[in-house]
């Protein structure tokens, strides 16, 4: 069954813990893609990636890291200095270097408490 | 980097009259717009998209328009149907993708 798959679907972590999410994908897709999704925000870029062991900053990227060590694996790190950490977060993935369809995974709820 | 703005934040319509969502775009580089509409509780799914090579397309009843000169492009659904009510999402895409903050659409039966 191909997709790309986010876990856990719902996360809660205390205030001052790192935290990491996974996303997984076997559409052997080049590009991810990290938003946030926030109530009447729509979705935000935090970090994507176009290829292995490359990724770039999107327009909120302080308080997360990500890496991509493998083409199947995009984790995001909610780190202790992110200021409103609790969201909806999705991660993407397409076929190539922009100009694609990006395929949304079915999305973290985390809360921080 | 990319800003994407949308309009209108919410609309409403009667079932089966036409809407229509506009966005505009900052990055003239941006090559790809695709328009996602998520129900609640659901992922983004495309719903349709266009190259910037095109002007218009068009799905049965849904419709994309791109003007690059102006750099702005709008989703027009005619006929719309009680499910057709969700949140829909633009989005401009050159190395990356980036979206607009979406449109929630009620169809009222």
């Amino acid at each position: 069954d191909g997709g790309i798959t986010q876990s856990p679907k719902y996360l809660f972590r205390k205030e001052g813990q790192n935290v990491t999410l996974s996303c997984e994908q076997n559409l052997n897709h080049d590009a991810m893609y990290w938003y946030r999704q926030d109530p009447g925000q729509g979705l935000r870029l935090i970090y994507y990636s176009q290829i292995v062991n490359d990724f770039q900053k999107g327009d909120i990227a302080e308080g997360y890291s990500v890496s991509r060590e493998k083409k199947e694996s995009f984790p995001l790190t909610v780190t202790s200095a992110q200021k409103n950490p609790t969201a909806f977060y999705l991660c993407a993935s397409s076929p190539g270097q922009g100009g694609t369809e990006a395929f949304f995974g079915q999305g973290t709820r985390l809360t921080v408490v | 980097g990319e800003n994407v703005e949308q309009h209108p934040s919410t609309l409403s319509v009667q079932e089966g009259d036409s809407a229509v969502i506009k966005c505009t775009y900052s990055d003239s580089a941006s090559n790809y717009f695709p328009w996602y509409k998520q129900e609640l509780g659901k992922r983004p799914q495309l719903i349709i998209d266009i190259r910037s090579n095109v002007g218009e397309k068009k799905d049965q009843r849904i419709a994309v328009t791109l003007n690059k000169t102006a750099k702005h492009f709008s989703l027009h659904i005619t006929e719309t149907q009680p499910e057709d009510s969700a949140v829909y999402f633009c989005a401009a895409s050159r190395l990356d993708m980036r979206f607009g903050a979406g449109t929630r659409l009620t169809v009222k039966p």
